[in-house]
């Protein structure tokens, strides 16, 4: 089984600031993580993935995320935050093994970021 | 090219109504997710297509929920007899496969009075 826990259901930081979103999941598989952005009335858009290799990933708009396995966490930062970056944001984890479940996301609550001048 | 598009965008169905919602993956896309979204919630899985075989539909929250996909391409998730709790938006994803990355569509908010 799976699950997603993200800390903070709504993050608000100045234009400039760190953004750092949390997430901590749960997997009794070595686990494939994502984070997922979704604007007003769009579907959701992958950032950045991790699967295998290098812990610390890059993603689009400046975002990256390190995946640290023995904290389970999958933390997302921005060094400077952006007011296009205002969007809520969910991290997802997915099994990396075979079965019927295999592609199955399993999606955290979202946090809603909120970037103000 | 073009992405993975759902219709209609918005529906309203008085409770008790049949609905369906129809997903258009891209083009040559093999996999196919529903994924269901309640108001403040992360998205849930609901089913999944490979081609035309539905896989695994152990999301689907109640008998009255029922998708198919049967030339493998346009996928259509039906609802019977719905309820007020049915209201949320449903969210369409393909990929070229199950190990790919997944495709979102904007989505079909419904919503049952």
């Amino acid at each position: 089984a799976q699950s997603v826990t993200q800390l903070g259901s709504h993050v608000s930081v100045s234009e400039g600031a760190l953004v750092l979103l949390r997430c901590n999941y749960s997997s009794s598989v070595p686990p494939y993580l994502f984070w997922y952005v979704q604007y007003p009335n769009q579907g959701l858009q992958l950032l950045l993935k991790y699967t295998t290799g290098a812990t610390l990933v890059k993603g689009i708009n400046g975002f990256e995320a390190e995946f640290k396995k023995s904290e389970t966490s999958f933390h997302l930062t921005k060094p400077s935050a952006h007011m296009s970056d205002a969007a809520e944001y969910f991290c997802a984890v997915r099994a990396n093994a075979g079965g019927t479940s295999y592609g199955k996301l399993t999606f955290g609550q979202g946090t809603i970021l909120t970037v103000h001048p | 090219g073009a992405g993975v598009s759902q219709s209609p965008r918005y529906k309203v169905a008085k409770r008790g109504q049949d609905v369906a919602l129809r997903c258009d993956p891209i083009s040559g896309h093999v996999s196919l997710f529903w994924y269901q979204q309640a108001l403040g919630q992360g998205p849930e899985f609901l089913t999944y297509f490979q081609n035309e075989a539905q896989l695994d539909k152990s999301g689907l929250p109640s008998d009255r929920f029922f998708a198919e996909r049967p030339e493998g391409s346009v996928s259509t998730l039906k609802i019977q007899r719905t309820q007020q709790e049915d209201s949320a938006v449903y969210l369409c994803a393909s990929s070229p496969s199950v190990a790919d990355e997944q495709f979102f569509g904007p989505g079909t908010r419904l919503t049952v009075l």
